[in-house]
């Protein structure tokens, strides 16, 4: 009964490397979403996925890339890292359907610092 | 458009005293809208959520909140509160899109 699995759960990177950040769900879910979370800003979507193949941006997605590469998985690049992304990266799923007014189910998060 | 305002960053409380969170919601369709709750180094979970079928909503733990379009407002409330609902809890809304807006949080603190 996992639900929404992110790895890795914590990270050190310098300014300019990159790396990808992995997110799966079992839940079924057609829409999948990353968030970062910084002090007293709440979440901020970055991208999102309404469905197998599409991705759109949200808030804040400079400096971010996405990939939805199948129904359970979508991942989120930083090709350039910056010390403004130092944050802690949500994963979450969703089932949207006509009614839309079904809840998110989050992943335990990953924590991000870049020197 | 769509946007969430919790009044009040930090919160405190005794032990045993009412929990009020406020929420105020701008959504130019009917919303949908959700409590969260976060504990330190996890990620949000359901505390409730209202879908337009009762005003008056109950959750887990012993939270519950009312729907009130006149004002709003979506504030979740639990008469007593409990060292464990020490926690930060987010407000949220969409309006059946893809898209859900989160509020800032607010931290709650419970004093024994």
């Amino acid at each position: 009964n996992a639900g929404v699995t992110q790895t890795p759960k914590f990270q050190v990177l310098k300014t300019g490397q990159s790396m990808t950040l992995q997110c799966a769900q079992d839940m079924n879910h057609n829409s999948m979403y990353w968030y970062r979370q910084d002090p007293g800003m709440g979440l901020r979507l970055i991208y999102y996925s309404a469905s197998e193949g599409t991705t759109d941006k949200g808030e804040v997605p400079n400096g971010y890339n996405v990939s939805r590469l199948n129904k359970r998985e979508f991942s989120l690049r930083l090709e350039s890292a910056a010390p403004s992304q130092t944050s802690v990266y949500f994963c979450a799923s969703r089932q949207v359907d006509r009614g839309g007014n079904q809840p998110q189910h989050f992943g335990d998060g990953t924590r991000l610092s870049i020197l | 458009a769509q946007s969430v305002t919790q009044l009040g960053s930090h919160v405190s409380v005794s032990e045993g005293a009412l929990v009020l969170l406020r929420c105020n919601y701008s959504s130019s369709v009917p919303p949908y809208l959700f409590w969260y709750v976060q504990y330190p180094n996890q990620g949000l979970q359901l505390l409730l959520k209202y879908t337009s079928a009762a005003t008056l909503v109950k959750g887990i733990n012993g939270f519950e909140a009312e729907f009130k379009k006149s004002e709003t407002s979506f504030h979740l409330t639990k008469p007593s509160a409990h060292m464990s609902d020490a926690a930060e809890y987010f407000c949220a809304v969409t309006g059946g899109y893809q898209k859900v807006t989160f509020g800032t949080g607010t931290k709650l603190q419970v004093i024994p």
